[in-house]
């Protein structure tokens, strides 16, 4: 089957950096997705790695490695307002392309 | 400003019920998608659809069929809705060619008691 495995719950202190890491198993895989949801809302999309390699959104950064199906996102200088759900989400390839989003790691970050 | 509306926030049905979940986008987009959200189990894809009039089984299509006559509308309908149908139900719609970043509704919340 197609599955991503991610911690379900991380804590870290205001200024921190925190790691988010997601492994997954999956055919047709495109790329991995970043997304974020605040308590109530609606998922965000933070970013998109199609190529191996970091990419950096402002406090914000995404990692992948294909040969290792693996993938992290990179949270600096946390803050508050990043406390939240976080998801990471396979793109497939297949009828028009679609995501499978792994289970979901909610930050705490406290003061 | 993209955005994706749901018909309700908040849905209280009867087990056995049809029951109708209406989304849509303003973004011109050719995919859209409804998943289902419950804790500990992520979203997961019901169906997804990348044009009108077609649809594609997601990975947990079982009690559930979806409408797409227009571009920018996409039906969720729960032809005899079941307790074990209670959860939030959100809509998505992206650009083709770039379904890894797709625009999320405010979801539904479904009860079915």
């Amino acid at each position: 089957g197609q599955s991503l495995e991610q911690p379900s719950e991380v804590t870290a202190v205001e200024g921190a950096i925190v790691q988010i890491n997601c492994t997954y198993q999956t055919s047709g895989f495109y790329g991995l997705s970043w997304y974020q949801q605040h308590d109530g809302g609606a998922p965000t999309f933070l970013s998109y790695n199609a190529l191996d390699g970091l990419e950096e959104t402002g406090r914000f950064s995404s990692f992948l490695s294909r040969s290792d199906s693996y993938g992290y996102l990179l949270l600096q200088e946390l803050q508050m307002k990043d406390s939240a759900s976080y998801f990471c989400a396979a793109m497939i390839y297949n009828q028009g392309g679609k995501l499978i989003f792994g289970q979901g790691t909610e930050l705490s970050v406290k003061p | 400003d993209v955005k994706v509306t749901q018909s309700s926030r908040y849905l209280v049905k009867r087990t056995g019920e049809k029951v109708f979940l209406e989304c849509v986008q303003d973004m011109d987009h050719e995919n859209m998608f409804w998943y289902r959200q419950d804790p500990g189990l992520g979203l997961r894809l019901i169906y997804f659809s990348y044009d009108v009039k077609m649809k594609e089984k997601g990975d947990i299509p079982e009690g559930y069929s979806v409408s797409r006559e227009k571009k920018e509308r996409f039906s969720l309908i729960l032809e005899s809705a079941s307790t074990n149908q209670t959860s939030m139900y959100l809509c998505a719609s992206s650009d083709r060619g770039t379904s890894y970043e797709q625009y999320f509704g405010p979801g539904t919340r479904l009860t079915v008691t």
